[in-house]
């Protein structure tokens, strides 16, 4: 089955900067890769996705990069603000039939 | 559209006695996701499954955890013989059948605690 691992597990970074998170999958099959963020104690929530056949797809301030020969896709998010603090994962999926998540990275915004 | 529901949000049982956790996917939604989050830990697959098919289960403990996701109503995880370690909070997530790549909405979670 598809094993997806995910770096690094917490992340703090200064309120303006950049975070980056990173993920690697082990099934070339998998041709969806989303992105959840789960704030303290809620449900995760997709923020942003990305199919095979595109590289890059950004919104607004995230951005999520694919590298298919790699088997590995970031999360890019820029100009970081205090409510961007929470757990985000990524996961892997074959044509939307089951998801293996990443083991996820709690990302604190420093003011 | 209500979203996934699942119910109860909240769950107390003693050692010994049995949980049932609830999902009612989307509407229109026939796949249905269950996992399992420990505190400060991540999403671990459980099972997945179909109307009245179970698709993949290797994330089920082998003993006393059982699913089903029948033709009517809602999916039910059920937990016999509950232990102190089962506790946690336990989510679904339910996407639609159609080919390609789709999205998996979450529930809002039940958590069991286990006494």
């Amino acid at each position: 089955g598809e094993n997806v691992e995910q770096h690094p597990s917490t992340l703090s970074v200064q309120e303006g900067d950049s975070a980056v998170i990173k993920c690697t999958y082990s099934d070339s099959a998998s041709n969806y890769f989303p992105w959840y963020k789960q704030e303290l104690g809620k449900r995760p929530q997709l923020i942003i996705d990305i199919r095979s056949n595109v590289g890059e797809k950004k919104d607004q301030r995230i951005a999520v990069t694919l590298n298919k020969t790699a088997k590995h896709f970031s999360l890019h998010i820029t100009e970081t603000q205090p409510e961007d603090s929470a757990v985000y994962f990524c996961a892997a999926s074959v044509n939307g039939n089951q998801f293996y998540f990443g083991t996820g990275t709690s990302l604190t915004v420093i003011p | 559209n209500a979203g996934v529901m699942q119910n109860p949000r909240h769950l107390v049982r003693r050692r010994g006695q049995e949980a049932r956790l609830r999902c009612s996917p989307m509407k229109g939604h026939s796949h249905v996701y269950w996992y399992r989050q420990l505190p400060e830990e991540g999403l671990k697959f459980m099972v997945y499954l179909q109307k009245e098919n179970i698709i993949d289960e290797s994330g089920m403990p082998k003993e006393r955890f059982s699913a089903e996701f029948p033709k009517e109503g809602p999916s039910i995880l059920r937990i016999q013989q509950v232990v102190r370690g089962d506790s946690a909070a336990y989510f679904c997530a339910s996407s639609p059948p159609t080919l390609g790549n789709t999205e998996a909405f979450f529930g809002q979670g039940t958590r069991l605690t286990v006494v």
